[in-house]
This record gives structure tokens, sequence and C-alpha cells, in this order.
């Protein structure tokens, strides 16, 4: 089955610092990988995905995510933190090819301290 | 196009009384997911929809639960009788089928079962 870890409940930096959320994935087949974001209060908001291609992917508000094959990850990161960007952060995959549904896990909080 | 939209934002019951949670998905979307978020639990896929069918029901809880599509613009997710475990947020999501598309997510019901 599909599935995605993100190892970290919450990840703490200091504002213009680089940021770091990981995720591991599992899959048979190709990854199809998201990134969701969620501020409190609010729906999930799509960031960036990976479906084929740059392992370099650019996403939504200066985000960008490595896909590793190798090492079956797909991290995203920003070169420096804004206090905004403190919300909760999802990794997914799409199971099962087109009507599959995401996969989420269980999602990382970020904290950006000034 | 505004986006998923969900009625109610917020829905307070007693325990015992139905609950109909709504949801309009954005035009020309063809799939349909329904998502329960809790702190404990985090992100769970209930059931999702393609082409108005129900695909996958596995995440619904119980037969307390049930959801329908009636039309490509509609749907609903019936809880009843409800109870106090049932309070969490509710969330609707919309895409068009294929591996390559992201969802996007309504601002989500907070249900509270009293």
């Amino acid at each position: 089955a599909q599935s995605v870890a993100q190892p970290e409940d919450q990840v703490n930096v200091a504002e213009g610092n680089p940021l770091t959320v990981k995720c591991t994935y599992s899959v048979s087949g190709n990854p199809y990988l998201f990134w969701y974001v969620q501020y409190p209060n609010r729906g999930l908001q799509f960031l960036l995905k990976y479906i084929t291609g740059d392992n370099l992917v650019k996403g939504s508000y200066g985000f960008e995510a490595e896909f590793n094959k190798s090492q079956t990850s797909f991290h995203l990161k920003k070169p420096s933190a804004l206090v905004s960007d403190s919300a909760l952060y999802f990794c997914a995959v799409r199971d099962k090819g087109s009507q599959g549904n995401l996969i989420f896990g269980k999602g990382t909080k970020l904290s950006v301290k000034p | 196009d505004a986006g998923v939209i969900q009625s109610p934002r917020h829905e307070v019951t007693e325990m015992g009384q139905e609950v109909t949670l709504r949801c309009k998905p954005i035009s020309g979307h063809n799939s349909l997911f329904w998502y329960r978020q809790t702190m404990m639990r985090g992100l769970e896929l209930l059931i999702y929809f393609n082409n108005n069918v129900p695909i996958d029901d596995s995440g619904m809880p119980e037969d307390r639960f049930s959801a329908k599509m009636p039309n490509a613009s509609f749907s609903t997710l019936k809880i009843q009788p409800s109870e106090p475990r049932d309070s969490a947020v509710y969330f609707c999501a919309s895409t068009l089928s294929g591996i390559h598309t992201e969802a996007f997510f309504g601002q989500g019901t907070r249900l509270t079962v009293v």
C-alpha cells in the first residue's frame, strides 16, 4: 500500500534561517507526491507536487521540495523562513493511479520564531 | 471560481441528533473526497466519489455515517445518530481525476457533539 511518513511532529526554526520539513514515502510504481499547508482554522492549501522530471520542484510562497528516489524522500524546503510560514504541513501521495485518493502523512507543525 | 464551498462552517448539536454536512465542489471537477481531522487521528479519508459514484467508502467509521453525491455539484455527509466522538473538523476536497492533479480543499465544518 502507498504511504508517506513525516518523522517530525514539530520543527522549530528562527526567522531568516533555512527550513526543512521531512517526508519519506513508500509506493509501488511511480510516486506522485504533494505538499500541502494548513493555517489555523483553514482548509489545506496546495503548495507543490512532483510527478516526473526535475528532482527539485518549486511551489508557492517560496517553497521547494527535493525528490530523492534512492532515499525515497520528498523533503520540503525554504531558504529563508518567515514567521508567517508557521503552520501545519502535510505530505501526501496519490494512491492507485488516476482514480486514487490522496494519502496524507500525519503532519508536521512548523514554528518560526522572530 | 469560489473554490470548494462547505456549509455550515460550525455545527454544535446534541448527541443523538442527525447532522448533515454539505459540500459544493469546484465546477468541472469530477472527484470529491470527504476527510475528517482530529488531534488524535490526524487527517482520515472517509469516502471519495468519482463521477458521482462512490469509489471507496472503507474509511466511513460505521453505519451511522452516510454520504451521497446526487449530482456533480453537490455532496452531503450525514451522521445519524451523532455521538460526542464524532466531534472533529470535516473537510471536503475536489479534483479532476488524474495522477497529475492536486486536490482543492474547502474551509471545513467544525462539528461539536455535546
